[in-house]
């Protein structure tokens, strides 16, 4: 089945603890992008990347790390999480002219 | 800057009608336009995809029409049904992977 896999689906973690957030795709997407959702602000992109070793910040980079050593993943890093970060988190793959595939979403509190 | 806008923000209605979700967006060049939906603390499942070229795409009982001109996109529901509440959300792509989203209408479909 064709789909994007995001893991853990929900953590809650402490200030200052360093946390990856796994992404992976097997439908060969050269695009992977990771949102952040919050209530009242909608979607907003953190990070994305055009294909391997290709990344470029979105609209709210600050805070977060993204790496793209393969094509299928593409897992976002918070080196020191803060309670601002708590939010819903989505990453998502897609190729040129074709629909978004969205994962299941990530639900990150710190505390 | 392109900017997207969903009216209504919320919409219930009873089910079997007919309806219609609005997106508006300023600018007319874009790559292409896709409509998803969201349940409550779910990922986005993307429904619809139209590409620059295209005036309209049908799926099932959804059909999206595109007037770049007017910068509109509609999509129609036909006879809802309880299972129809969700959020849909528009989304204008700028490019091949990049995409502008409007803030979402949220339906509820009343037994």
């Amino acid at each position: 089945e064709a789909q994007v896999t995001q893991n853990p689906r929900y953590l809650i973690t402490v200030t200052g603890k360093k946390l990856t957030v796994t992404c992976s795709q097997n439908m060969n997407h050269e695009y992977m992008s990771w949102y952040r959702q919050d209530p009242g602000l909608g979607l907003r992109q953190i990070y994305y990347s055009m294909n391997v070793e290709v990344t470029d910040k979105g609209d709210v980079p600050e805070g977060y790390k993204v790496s793209r050593k393969e094509k299928r993943n593409f897992p976002l890093i918070l080196e020191s999480p803060s309670p601002n970060q708590t939010s819903l988190y989505f990453c998502a793959s897609t190729g040129v002219g074709i629909r978004y595939t969205f994962g299941s979403g990530t639900r990150l509190t710190v505390v | 800057k392109q900017e997207v806008t969903q009216i209504p923000a919320a919409l219930s209605v009873p089910e079997g009608e007919n309806l219609v979700l609005n997106c508006s967006f300023t600018d007319s060049a874009i790559y292409n336009l896709q409509w998803f939906r969201q349940d409550p603390g779910k990922g986005l499942t993307s429904l619809l995809l139209i590409q620059s070229s295209q005036r309209e795409q049908t799926s099932g009982r959804l059909n999206a029409s595109l007037d770049k001109s007017s910068g509109r996109s509609t999509l129609y529901i036909a006879a809802s049904q309880p299972g129809d509440s969700a959020t849909y959300l528009c989304a204008v792509g700028i490019s091949n992977y990049q995409l502008i989203w409007g803030a979402g209408t949220k339906l509820i479909i009343k037994p």
